[in-house]
């Protein structure tokens, strides 16, 4: 599988902030890339969904892809407590995902 | 509720019995595919299916493991000789047409193996 690197975490931010999670990818030629988000003891949720180079905009998510740079990032503003999860990154590898360990992120109010 | 389903939600099991475990993809979705994860990891590939036929299985899936999906329609992985090791969260998820975009998860089977 095709590798895939996120920060380890955790990230802790403060309620109204906004937290910036990155990911970085090892298959140069790779073109479509997603972010799920994870509650404990629950399974990947589809959050967004990128494949151009540039910004792509949901509500308050933001993911941003730098093929050249081989980089992914997701920006979550205004964060809530309900934002507290665990954000998997993933890489599609022919048919399959290529997901990185995930960032664990904590929104203290 | 028209999301991928798992059952059974939770199993636990002694080492050396066999486990099944099913799936139900999300109607229409022609490709189903099973993914591993264990704590404080990513899911990993295990195998995938387009239609009936399995495509590609993941070196992880050593031979004590097998899935079907007979009809096109609904999956299931079997573990025959249950070891620790394969104690896990075992998620199924979907995906629609040939351009492989969004999969969607189902709510996983966590297995424990004693």
């Amino acid at each position: 599988q095709k590798e895939v690197e996120q920060n380890s975490g955790p990230l802790s931010v403060p309620e109204g902030a906004i937290a910036s999670l990155n990911c970085t990818y090892s298959d140069r030629v790779s073109q479509s890339f997603f972010w799920y988000r994870q509650y404990s003891g629950k399974s990947p949720e589809l959050i967004m969904s990128i494949y151009s180079n540039g910004d792509k905009e949901d509500g308050r998510f933001t993911a941003q892809l730098n093929k050249a740079s081989q980089y992914v990032s997701l920006l979550i503003r205004d964060s809530q407590p309900s934002d507290s999860a665990t954000y998997l990154c993933a890489v599609r590898d022919d048919y399959k995902l290529s997901f990185g360990a995930g960032t664990t992120v904590t929104v203290r109010a | 509720d028209t999301g991928v389903s798992q059952d059974p939600r939770h199993k636990i099991t002694k080492r050396g019995q066999n486990v099944t475990f099913r799936c139900d993809p999300i109607s229409e979705h022609n490709r189903l595919y099973w993914y591993r994860q264990t704590l404080g990891q990513g899911p990993e590939f295990l195998t995938y299916f387009q239609n009936e036929a399995q495509l590609e299985k993941s070196r992880l899936l050593s031979d004590r493991f097998s899935a079907e999906r007979p009809k096109g329609s609904f999956s299931t992985l079997e573990i025959q000789r249950t070891e620790q090791g394969d104690s896990a969260m075992y998620l199924c998820a979907s995906s629609f047409g040939t351009g492989a975009r969004e999969q969607f998860f189902g709510p996983g089977t966590r297995l424990t193996v004693l």
